[in-house]
């Protein structure tokens, strides 16, 4: 089945910026996702980008996708202590009859240190 | 105010006692799923469903069960629950069909965790 990767961890500090990054298999992906899981919450989607750009900036984030080798990273400059959290990778892709399948990666989580 | 929610939010039980897990979405989407999330593993789906009647098994599905009588509900059902079964459970809605410009985000509902003991 359709895989998207992300490392488990990630610690930075205050001020500094953050970088996760992800890996995915499907080359149909047409929409790909930055979600953010904050302690005791549930999941929100943070940004997205589609396939056929290479960069969104969104005020402090900036997704870069790299369609070629299927990598998608999440910048956030001036990381803040609010930032520490789950991020989620996922992509969706079709999955036939006008529908489509949402896979997501294990989560990095961001440790951000004062 | 769009919105998935679910109950009960936090609940101990021991092992053999049937459970149900409610959710519910305002938004009239055709997709509901169900995941649950363990430290290592991620989200994993259990089940979803494309439709009113329409369910089918995701990942995880043993020891599960669900039901789509009403668009809007998509309950989780334990018939027995078992310690291994204890976990963070999220469920999720989003419209059914793909839009070729619409990102189509998926709604996640604050999450149940459920202890079996």
């Amino acid at each position: 089945g359709e895989d998207v990767e992300q490392s488990l961890f990630l610690s930075v500090r205050e001020g500094d910026s953050s970088v996760i990054n992800c890996t995915y298999t499907d080359s149909s992906s047409t929409y790909l996702y930055w979600y953010k899981q904050e302690p005791g919450a549930g999941l929100q989607l943070l940004t997205y980008i589609f396939s056929n750009m290479d960069m969104k900036q969104d005020q402090r984030l900036t997704v870069l996708l790299n369609k070629k080798d299927k990598h998608l990273s999440l910048r956030i400059a001036d990381t803040q202590t609010g930032d520490s959290a789950i991020y989620f990778c996922a992509e969706s892709s079709p999955s036939g009859a006008g529908s489509y399948q949402l896979t997501f990666g294990k989560g990095t989580k961001l440790s951000v240190i004062p | 105010e769009a919105q998935v929610t679910q109950n009960p939010r936090y609940l101990i039980t021991v092992t053999g006692k049937k459970l149900t897990v409610t959710c519910s979405q305002n938004m009239n989407h055709e997709y509901m799923s169900w995941y649950r999330q363990d430290p290592g593993l991620g989200l994993r789906q259990i089940y979803y469903s494309m439709n009113v009647e329409v369910t089918d098994k995701g990942d995880v599905p043993e020891g599960y069960k669900v039901s789509r009588k009403e668009k809007r509900n998509f309950p989780l059902i334990l018939e027995s629950p078992s310690p291994n079964q204890t976990s963070l459970y999220f469920c999720a809605s989003r419209p059914g069909l793909a839009g070729v410009f619409s990102y189509n985000e998926q709604f996640f509902g604050p999450g149940t965790r459920l202890t079996v003991l």
